[in-house]
Protein backbone atom coordinates (compact mmCIF):
# COMPACT_ATOMS: atom_id res chain seq x y z
CA UNK A 1 0.00 0.00 0.00
CA UNK A 2 0.86 3.62 0.10
CA UNK A 3 3.33 4.95 2.26
CA UNK A 4 3.62 8.93 2.77
CA UNK A 5 7.22 10.29 4.36
CA UNK A 6 6.94 14.13 5.58
CA UNK A 7 9.97 16.34 6.68
CA UNK A 8 10.17 17.96 8.70
CA UNK A 9 7.73 17.63 11.82
CA UNK A 10 8.59 20.86 12.73
CA UNK A 11 9.85 23.79 11.10
CA UNK A 12 10.64 27.26 12.59
CA UNK A 13 10.49 30.84 9.97
CA UNK A 14 10.60 34.42 10.75
CA UNK A 15 7.49 36.20 9.76
CA UNK A 16 8.05 36.88 5.98
CA UNK A 17 10.26 34.33 5.16
CA UNK A 18 9.64 31.49 2.55
CA UNK A 19 8.46 27.79 4.45
CA UNK A 20 8.49 24.67 2.49
CA UNK A 21 7.14 21.06 3.60
CA UNK A 22 8.29 18.14 2.00
CA UNK A 23 6.68 14.62 1.22
CA UNK A 24 7.52 11.36 -0.56
CA UNK A 25 4.90 8.62 -1.50
CA UNK A 26 5.98 5.16 -2.66
CA UNK A 27 3.18 3.90 -5.18
CA UNK A 28 3.38 5.45 -8.75
CA UNK A 29 -0.11 4.87 -9.17
CA UNK A 30 -1.13 7.49 -6.78
CA UNK A 31 -2.35 10.51 -8.65
CA UNK A 32 -3.79 13.16 -6.20
CA UNK A 33 -2.39 14.93 -3.35
CA UNK A 34 -4.03 17.41 -0.87
CA UNK A 35 -2.39 19.65 1.74
CA UNK A 36 -4.22 20.06 5.21
CA UNK A 37 -3.83 22.76 7.62
CA UNK A 38 -5.37 21.73 11.02
CA UNK A 39 -5.15 25.28 13.30
CA UNK A 40 -5.23 24.40 17.36
CA UNK A 41 -8.55 23.08 18.52
CA UNK A 42 -9.97 21.96 14.27
CA UNK A 43 -10.34 19.44 12.22
CA UNK A 44 -7.83 19.96 9.22
CA UNK A 45 -9.12 21.63 6.86
CA UNK A 46 -8.23 21.66 2.63
CA UNK A 47 -5.57 24.25 1.49
CA UNK A 48 -4.18 23.40 -1.91
CA UNK A 49 -4.75 20.38 -3.89
CA UNK A 50 -2.11 19.14 -7.19
CA UNK A 51 -2.94 16.20 -9.29
CA UNK A 52 -0.59 14.20 -11.56
CA UNK A 53 -1.18 15.64 -14.60
CA UNK A 54 -0.17 19.18 -12.91
CA UNK A 55 3.62 19.81 -11.63
CA UNK A 56 2.86 23.09 -10.25
CA UNK A 57 -0.80 24.83 -8.70
CA UNK A 58 -0.57 28.34 -7.48
CA UNK A 59 -2.91 29.99 -4.79
CA UNK A 60 -1.58 33.43 -3.55
CA UNK A 61 0.97 32.86 -1.16
CA UNK A 62 0.53 29.12 -1.33
CA UNK A 63 1.98 26.83 -4.32
CA UNK A 64 2.30 23.02 -4.52
CA UNK A 65 4.93 21.11 -6.31
CA UNK A 66 5.01 17.78 -7.91
CA UNK A 67 8.12 15.25 -9.54
CA UNK A 68 6.56 12.29 -10.63
CA UNK A 69 9.43 10.87 -11.53
CA UNK A 70 11.02 11.25 -7.82
CA UNK A 71 7.61 10.92 -6.10
CA UNK A 72 7.79 13.16 -4.20
CA UNK A 73 6.07 16.95 -3.69
CA UNK A 74 6.33 19.89 -1.91
CA UNK A 75 4.20 22.95 -0.22
CA UNK A 76 5.92 26.51 -0.71
CA UNK A 77 4.01 29.61 1.61
CA UNK A 78 6.20 32.68 0.98
CA UNK A 79 5.66 35.78 2.91
CA UNK A 80 4.81 33.14 6.26
CA UNK A 81 2.45 35.37 8.09
CA UNK A 82 1.78 34.53 12.33
CA UNK A 83 -1.59 33.50 10.95
CA UNK A 84 -0.18 30.81 8.91
CA UNK A 85 1.32 29.26 12.39
CA UNK A 86 -0.63 25.60 12.36
CA UNK A 87 0.10 22.05 11.39
CA UNK A 88 0.19 20.52 7.81
CA UNK A 89 -0.65 17.56 6.40
CA UNK A 90 0.27 16.62 2.99
CA UNK A 91 -1.71 13.13 1.83
CA UNK A 92 -1.61 10.96 -1.31
CA UNK A 93 -4.41 8.73 -3.06
CA UNK A 94 -4.53 6.57 -6.01
CA UNK A 95 -8.22 7.63 -6.44
CA UNK A 96 -11.37 5.54 -6.86
CA UNK A 97 -12.09 3.43 -3.89
CA UNK A 98 -8.54 3.84 -2.12
CA UNK A 99 -8.69 6.66 1.10
CA UNK A 100 -6.06 8.60 1.34
CA UNK A 101 -2.82 8.45 3.29
CA UNK A 102 -1.71 11.48 5.25
CA UNK A 103 1.74 12.36 6.15
CA UNK A 104 2.79 12.66 10.09
CA UNK A 105 2.46 16.11 9.78
CA UNK A 106 4.64 19.21 9.96
CA UNK A 107 4.29 22.09 12.79
CA UNK A 108 5.17 25.40 11.70
CA UNK A 109 5.85 28.51 14.02
CA UNK A 110 6.01 31.91 12.49
CA UNK A 111 7.74 34.00 14.70
CA UNK A 112 6.62 37.79 14.44
CA UNK B 1 -24.35 25.32 10.92
CA UNK B 2 -20.90 23.24 10.47
CA UNK B 3 -21.41 20.71 7.26
CA UNK B 4 -19.84 17.60 9.35
CA UNK B 5 -20.40 17.80 13.31
CA UNK B 6 -19.13 15.45 15.96
CA UNK B 7 -20.45 14.61 19.50
CA UNK B 8 -19.11 14.84 21.87
CA UNK B 9 -16.60 17.19 21.65
CA UNK B 10 -14.39 16.54 24.91
CA UNK B 11 -15.31 12.81 26.69
CA UNK B 12 -13.72 11.51 30.03
CA UNK B 13 -14.68 7.55 30.51
CA UNK B 14 -12.79 4.79 32.62
CA UNK B 15 -10.87 1.46 31.72
CA UNK B 16 -13.13 -1.05 30.85
CA UNK B 17 -16.37 1.34 29.68
CA UNK B 18 -18.31 1.17 26.65
CA UNK B 19 -18.14 4.77 24.68
CA UNK B 20 -19.84 6.05 21.16
CA UNK B 21 -18.81 8.88 19.38
CA UNK B 22 -20.92 10.28 16.26
CA UNK B 23 -20.39 11.89 13.66
CA UNK B 24 -23.13 13.97 11.42
CA UNK B 25 -23.43 15.67 8.13
CA UNK B 26 -24.99 17.89 5.94
CA UNK B 27 -22.78 17.88 2.95
CA UNK B 28 -25.09 14.99 1.17
CA UNK B 29 -21.54 12.93 0.71
CA UNK B 30 -21.96 8.84 0.83
CA UNK B 31 -18.62 8.36 2.07
CA UNK B 32 -17.43 8.70 5.67
CA UNK B 33 -14.21 8.13 7.88
CA UNK B 34 -12.98 7.65 11.09
CA UNK B 35 -9.43 9.03 11.98
CA UNK B 36 -7.16 9.05 15.17
CA UNK B 37 -4.34 11.96 15.30
CA UNK B 38 -1.40 11.08 18.49
CA UNK B 39 1.27 13.44 18.39
CA UNK B 40 3.86 12.63 15.65
CA UNK B 41 2.02 10.00 14.58
CA UNK B 42 -0.39 12.02 11.98
CA UNK B 43 -3.77 10.77 10.85
CA UNK B 44 -4.48 7.28 11.26
CA UNK B 45 -7.48 5.68 9.14
CA UNK B 46 -9.70 3.37 11.57
CA UNK B 47 -12.60 2.67 9.37
CA UNK B 48 -14.56 3.96 6.58
CA UNK B 49 -17.45 3.54 4.65
CA UNK B 50 -19.10 4.36 1.19
CA UNK B 51 -22.53 4.00 2.06
CA UNK B 52 -24.92 2.97 4.11
CA UNK B 53 -24.15 -0.86 3.69
CA UNK B 54 -20.41 -0.69 2.88
CA UNK B 55 -18.15 -0.84 5.95
CA UNK B 56 -13.83 -1.21 6.07
CA UNK B 57 -11.56 -1.33 8.05
CA UNK B 58 -8.39 0.84 8.37
CA UNK B 59 -5.16 0.76 9.44
CA UNK B 60 -5.83 0.56 12.80
CA UNK B 61 -9.77 -1.41 13.49
CA UNK B 62 -8.59 -3.31 16.61
CA UNK B 63 -10.57 -2.48 19.56
CA UNK B 64 -12.93 -0.24 18.03
CA UNK B 65 -16.09 -0.88 15.48
CA UNK B 66 -18.12 1.82 13.55
CA UNK B 67 -21.71 1.70 12.26
CA UNK B 68 -23.49 3.86 9.48
CA UNK B 69 -26.62 4.28 10.77
CA UNK B 70 -27.99 6.37 7.91
CA UNK B 71 -25.98 7.96 4.83
CA UNK B 72 -25.72 11.21 7.10
CA UNK B 73 -24.70 9.15 10.52
CA UNK B 74 -21.52 7.50 11.27
CA UNK B 75 -20.28 6.03 14.70
CA UNK B 76 -17.32 4.91 16.21
CA UNK B 77 -17.67 2.56 19.09
CA UNK B 78 -14.98 0.96 21.84
CA UNK B 79 -16.42 -1.56 23.27
CA UNK B 80 -14.16 -1.64 26.17
CA UNK B 81 -11.63 1.52 26.49
CA UNK B 82 -7.95 1.29 27.26
CA UNK B 83 -5.84 3.88 28.32
CA UNK B 84 -3.78 4.02 24.84
CA UNK B 85 -6.68 4.50 23.04
CA UNK B 86 -6.77 8.13 24.98
CA UNK B 87 -6.04 10.62 21.60
CA UNK B 88 -7.98 13.09 19.03
CA UNK B 89 -10.30 11.46 16.81
CA UNK B 90 -11.33 13.11 14.06
CA UNK B 91 -14.90 12.04 11.54
CA UNK B 92 -14.44 13.04 7.94
CA UNK B 93 -17.05 13.00 4.48
CA UNK B 94 -15.67 12.75 0.60
CA UNK B 95 -18.50 13.40 -1.91
CA UNK B 96 -18.61 10.37 -4.71
CA UNK B 97 -15.09 8.78 -6.22
CA UNK B 98 -14.11 12.59 -4.81
CA UNK B 99 -10.68 11.97 -2.88
CA UNK B 100 -11.06 15.48 -1.10
CA UNK B 101 -12.34 14.59 2.43
CA UNK B 102 -14.20 17.05 4.82
CA UNK B 103 -13.04 17.07 8.81
CA UNK B 104 -15.52 17.62 11.47
CA UNK B 105 -14.16 19.86 14.90
CA UNK B 106 -12.76 15.99 16.43
CA UNK B 107 -13.58 14.63 19.42
CA UNK B 108 -10.64 14.60 22.18
CA UNK B 109 -11.09 11.57 24.45
CA UNK B 110 -9.25 10.83 27.39
CA UNK B 111 -9.54 6.92 28.88
CA UNK B 112 -8.35 7.09 32.50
Amino acid sequence: GENVEQHPSTLSVQEGDSAVIKCTYSDSASNYFPWYKQELGKGPQLIIDIRSNVGEKKDQRIAVTLNKTAKHFSLHITETQPEDSAVYFCAASPGGNTPLVFGKGTRLSVIA
Amino acid sequence: DADVTQTPRNRITKTGKRIMLECSQTKGHDRMYWYRQDPGLGLRLIYYSFDVKDINKGEISDGYSVSRQAQAKFSLSLESAIPNQTALYFCATSGPGRETQYFGPGTRLLVL
